[in-house]
């Protein structure tokens, strides 16, 4: 039973151009979380998915951020125009049906904005 | 607004101690705190999941505490190794809402 997959791994990216990064949950889970975390600074939520539908995006800049998860393939979080102030590690979780549940993360992207 | 805070960022200890780490709320009730423990480099794992009807929960060296009253949770590890040595999380979700919350974490080091 594989785990949460994230890729890339590495992403690097110059000012300006776009980021995405994918995320597939474990099998059988239909939550999907994304988590920011900058050098020495803890895990910030973004966003919250279901199939199909963003329950959550509090946590997520208003502009040149999006996410969606879609009834098939991977969530993805994507990036517009990229600023350095992007670089950081993106995590995503999955859990099985609810918030209040163990969630599994994935290994992360490293996004570099050079 | 809701507020999670772990009140150490480093904690050294001896290896065999108890290390004791700290998680408080504030501004809200959660139904259920979980710890979680990240090593450098990785996403976090998943430890132990205690609700708000429950004093203590144990899974082998660890144990995790939590007082409603206080608006804390404490973790324990027990006869701790040098393997134990990460960084420690504790996360919640605000009662009736989303609100997901990380603590910082507190950074454990465990000298052999």
């Amino acid at each position: 039973n594989a785990g949460v997959m994230q890729n890339p791994r590495h992403l690097v990216r110059r000012r300006g151009q776009e980021a995405r990064l994918r995320c597939s949950p474990m099998k059988g889970h239909s939550h999907v979380y994304w988590y920011r975390q900058l050098p020495e600074e803890g895990l910030k939520f973004m966003v919250y998915l279901q199939k199909e539908n963003i329950i959550d995006e509090s946590g997520m800049p208003k502009e040149r951020f999006s996410a969606e998860f879609p009834k098939e393939g991977p969530s993805i979080l994507r990036i517009q125009q990229v600023v350095r102030g992007d670089s950081a590690a993106y995590f995503c979780a999955s859990s099985p049906r609810s918030i209040q549940e163990t969630q599994y993360f994935g290994p992360g992207t490293r996004l570099l904005v050079l | 607004s809701q507020k999670i805070e772990q009140n150490s960022e480093a904690l050294n200890i001896q290896e065999g101690k108890t290390a004791t780490l700290t998680c408080n709320y504030t501004n809200y009730s959660p139904a259920y705190l979980q710890w979680y423990r990240q090593d450098p480099g990785r996403g976090p794992v998943f430890l132990l999941l205690i609700r708000e009807n429950e004093k203590e929960k144990r899974k082998e060296r660890l144990k995790v505490t939590f007082d409603t009253t206080l608006k804390q949770s404490l973790f324990h590890i027990t006869a701790s190794q040098p393997a134990d040595s990460a960084t420690y999380l504790c996360f919640t979700s605000g009662a009736g809402s989303y609100q997901l919350t990380f603590g910082k974490g507190t950074k454990l080091s465990v000298i052999p």
